[in-house]
């Protein structure tokens, strides 16, 4: 089984500060991680993705996240809001060796909310 | 380059009626997933289909919901007599083994 937490429903930000927004993940094998945005009324756009190799990943729109193992987190950080940024972004897992068979198991998702 | 495609994208249906939510997948790709966001929540994976199979139908209710990928056209989540609670947004996703693209939903409102 997995489970994603995603701390904080809704997180505010300035303008050009930094953006952190949290996830950890559970799973009894090791997964493949994703960071999805979604605007309003739109579907999900993929930000990101952890698979193998490289732990600190780098997505679209200045976004990156870095996998910690040993802390089962998946943060998601880009260094200066921008008011295009606001919008739910939601973390989800899947099971390494699931060949795709399983669906992506979803945290509840995180509102950014940038402030001029 | 056509991304995955969903229609219609909005639904007004009484309770009662049927409703029937279609996905076509990006060309190449054979492996189609259907989610539900309700309100207030995130995402609930329903079922996974590859061509003319599925292949994992945990996340759908046992009553009222069928879905199939036939060999020829698009996914269909198809949903029998709708009742309220099933008002939410269905988001197909298609893949190879691996990433999921997102199509931009449907959302169902059931009067």
């Amino acid at each position: 089984a997995q489970s994603v937490t995603q701390l904080g429903s809704h997180v505010s930000v300035s303008e050009g500060a930094l953006v952190l927004l949290r996830c950890n993940y559970s799973s009894s094998v090791p997964p493949y991680l994703f960071w999805y945005v979604q605007y309003p009324n739109q579907g999900l756009q993929l930000l990101l993705k952890y698979t193998t190799g490289a732990t600190l990943v780098k997505g679209i729109n200045g976004f990156e996240a870095e996998f910690k193992k040993s802390e089962t987190s998946f943060h998601l950080t880009k260094p200066s809001a921008h008011m295009s940024d606001a919008a739910e972004y939601f973390c989800a897992v899947i099971s390494r060796g699931g060949g795709g068979a399983d669906g992506l198991t979803f945290g509840k998702g995180t509102h950014l909310i940038i402030q001029p | 380059n056509a991304g995955v495609m969903q229609n219609p994208r909005h639904l007004v249906r009484r309770r009662g009626q049927e409703a029937r939510l279609r996905c076509s997948p990006m060309k190449g790709h054979s492996h189609v997933y259907w989610y539900r966001q309700l309100p207030e929540e995130g995402l609930k994976f329903m079922v996974y289909l590859q061509k003319e199979n599925i292949i994992d139908e945990s996340g759908m209710p046992k009553e009222r919901f069928s879905a199939e990928f036939p060999k020829e056209g698009p996914s269909i989540l198809r949903i029998q007599q709708v009742v309220r609670g099933d008002s939410a947004a269905y988001f197909c996703a298609s893949s190879p083994p691996g990433t999921q693209y997102f199509g931009p939903g449907t959302r169902l409102l059931v009067l």
